[in-house]
C-alpha cells in the first residue's frame, strides 16, 4: 500500500534554532500535502495545506513565516520550523490523499515529536 | 468551533464483546467521513470510510454507519480483539475540498 515516510521522528532543539521535517511519499506520487499538529489529548489541528509547485496555504492563526512549507516536487514535501520555542513543542503529522480516496484515504507519516529546549 | 465532536475520550469494552465509537458533526455540508485509528508516537492508520450517499459501509470486523438526519456516524468493532487498543479518530470532509477535520479522538481499551 501507500506509504508516507516522515523524518525525523523525534528531534530535541535549542530555543532559537530552526528544525526541518520532511514527508516523502513512496511509490505514489502527492501533488497534495497536509500538515498537522498535535497537542497532548488533543485532536489533529490541519495547519497547512502545500501544493507541488505553488505556495502552501495556511489554516487561520498559523504563521507562514515561522512554519515554512515547501512541496518542491511531487514526492517531497518539508515543513520547517523557525526560530523554535517552547510552545512550539508538539507532535507534527503530514498526510496526504491516497487515490482513489474513497477507498484507501488519507496516508498519514509516522509523525514527528518536537521538543524545543 | 468543534465541527466533528467526539464526546466520550475513552470506552473499555470485553474481549470479544462490540465496540461502538460515536462522532457526531455540524457542518451539513461534510459528505464524507473516515475513521483512523493511532496508537501512540505513530501517525493514524485509515481504517474505513463512508460517502453520504450511504448509510452503512462493512470492511471486515468494521462498520461505519450514517445517519445525516442526526449528523452522527459510528463505529462498531465486533468482535473486539486486544489488538483493537488504540485511539479512534472519526474526520469528515467536503469531497473535493480535500481538507480533514477530526474529532477529538476516543481512546479505546479492549481488556482480555
Amino acid at each position: 500500500g501507500a506509504v508516507v515516510s516522515q523524518h525525523p521522528s523525534r528531534v530535541i532543539c535549542k530555543s532559537g534554532t530552526s528544525v526541518k521535517i520532511e514527508c516523502r511519499s513512496l511509490d505514489f506520487q502527492a501533488t497534495t500535502m497536509f500538515w498537522y499538529r498535535q497537542f497532548p489529548k488533543q485532536s489533529l489541528m490541519l495547519m497547512a495545506t502545500s501544493n507541488e509547485g505553488s505556495k502552501a496555504t495556511y489554516e487561520q492563526g498559523v504563521e507562514k513565516d515561522k512554519f515554512l512549507i515547501n512541496h518542491a516536487s511531487l514526492t517531497l514535501s518539508t515543513l520547517t520550523v523557525t526560530s523554535a520555542h517552547p510552545e512550539d513543542s508538539s507532535f507534527y503529522i503530514c498526510s496526504a490523499p491516497t487515490a482513489p480516496v474513497s477507498l484507501y484515504g488519507y496516508t498519514f507519516g509516522s509523525g514527528t515529536r518536537l521538543t524545543v529546549v | 468551533d468543534q465541527q466533528v465532536k467526539q464526546n466520550s475520550p475513552s470506552l473499555s469494552v470485553q474481549e470479544g464483546r462490540i465496540s461502538i465509537l460515536n462522532c457526531d458533526y455540524t457542518n451539513s455540508m461534510f459528505d464524507y467521513f473516515l475513521w483512523y485509528k493511532k496508537y501512540p508516537a505513530e501517525g493514524p492508520t485509515f481504517l474505513i470510510s463512508i460517502s453520504s450517499i450511504k448509510d452503512k459501509n462493512e470492511d471486515g470486523r468494521f462498520t461505519v454507519f450514517l445517519n445525516k438526519s442526526a449528523k452522527h456516524l459510528s463505529l462498531h468493532i465486533v468482535p473486539s480483539q486486544p489488538g483493537d487498543s488504540a485511539v479512534y479518530f472519526c474526520a469528515a470532509s467536503v469531497q473535493g475540498a480535500q481538507k480533514l477535520v477530526f474529532g477529538q479522538g476516543t481512546r479505546l481499551t479492549i481488556n482480555p
